[in-house]
This record gives structure tokens, sequence and C-alpha cells, in this order.
């Protein structure tokens, strides 16, 4: 089964550029990359997708090296509403059909300091 | 607010119970997710629908099982609680099957089992 890690926390202090590394050793050739954002007793919420390099939004980049056994979600100037934990989602490469699995990290429990 | 809701939010029960869990997703979405977060721990997989069949399994308990109706709703029904099942379930909706498609997440059911 395709497994993730990640740092299981992470401090920083607003302002700062916050960088969080996903491994996937085992992602499939089709799959992409996903990271969500989760605060206290909500769901998950969407930030950013990717596939391969680097991808852009308004809130995140998402870096993506050639082998694509890793990837690192940068927060640009966190402030403190940007504290809670960060998934990074692939799918299953060594399934298929029914047998694909989701498999989250344990999540990266982010906090942002004054 | 992501579009996808589920009923009820909070329920307490006793053990050896059964309970049945409702998510309504997105309008246009057809696949439906399950997942269950107990305390402290991360985003576990439960199950995912595709316009009413079943597409991919995760660490789903034969206790548990699901079903997704014509109209696209979904009940996850739990059955012979344990203390152990006390967790918050999330219901997810996307538009198309693959699991690297956004997944709209709903505001969970905090389940108490006493």
């Amino acid at each position: 089964l395709a497994k993730t890690t990640q740092p299981i926390s992470m401090d920083s202090y607003e302002g700062q550029e916050v960088n969080i590394t996903c491994s996937h050793n085992n992602i499939a050739t089709n799959d992409y990359i996903t990271w969500y954002q989760q605060f206290p007793s909500q769901g998950p919420r969407f930030i950013i997708q990717g596939y391969k390099t680097k991808v852009t939004n308004e809130v995140a980049s998402l870096f993506i090296p050639a082998d694509r056994k890793s990837s690192t979600l940068s927060l640009p100037r966190v402030s403190l509403s940007d504290t809670a934990v960060y998934y990074c989602l692939v799918g299953d490469g060594t399934n298929a059909g029914n047998n694909r699995k989701l498999i989250w990290g344990l999540g990266t429990s982010l906090a942002v300091n004054p | 607010d992501s579009g996808v809701t589920q009923t009820p939010k909070h329920l307490i029960t006793a053990t050896g119970q059964r309970v049945t869990l409702r998510c309504s997703p997105r309008s246009g979405d057809l696949s439906v997710y399950w997942y269950q977060q107990s305390l402290d721990q991360g985003l576990q997989f439960l199950i995912q629908y595709y316009n009413g069949e079943e597409r991919a399994k995760g660490n789903i308990l034969e206790r548990f099982s699901a079903q997704q109706f014509p109209d696209l709703h979904s009940e996850l029904n739990l059955s012979s609680l344990e203390l152990g099942d006390s967790a918050l379930y999330f219901c997810a909706s996307s538009v198309a099957e693959t699991p690297r498609e956004t997944q709209y997440f709903g505001p969970g059911t905090r389940l108490l089992v006493l």
C-alpha cells in the first residue's frame, strides 16, 4: 500500500513562510497529490493539487520534484488563522479498481504563534 | 459552506446499538466518501460510492455498512456499537469517481457511544 509520511507537528510565527513536506514513495503514475487543511471539529478543506513541478494558487504553492516521491506545500506569510492540520493525499498506486484506497497521511499540525 | 450536509450533527447512544448517519452531497456530485476520525487521529477512509455503486473500500469494519441511493444521498450504518466507535464521521462528495477529484467535506456527525 502507498504510504505517506509527514512531520507530526511544526511551529512558526506570523509572517513567516512555512514549508511542509510529504513523502510518498509508491505514488502511481496517474495519481495527483492533493493537500487539505483541517480546523478542529471541521471537515478538511481543499488547498491545492498538483501532478508535477510547481503549482501556485492564491493560498499556497506546491512543489513536486521530477521523481514525484515527495511534495512540499508552501504557505507564504502565515497568520494565526493558518493554525490547522495539513493533510497530504495521494492515491494508492498498488491497487486498482475496487481495491483503490485513499491513503491520508497522519497530517501535520501547524501552530502559528504571534 | 461546502454544500455537503450531514445529519444528525450529534448522536449519543449505547454500546450494542445501531445508528444511521446521513449525507447529502453537493448538487451535481456523484461520488460520496465516508471517513472516520477518532480523537487525535487522522482521517480513516471507510468507503466510497459513485452513482449508487461501491467504488472503493478502506478500513471499514464488517459491523459498518453504507449505501448510496438513487437521489445520490448516502447513509452509513453502524451496528453493534462499541465504545471505540466514538468518533467524528465525515462525509465528502466529489464530481467524479477518481480520488484525485477535489473532495468537499460536510460538517461531520459526532458519535458518542456510552
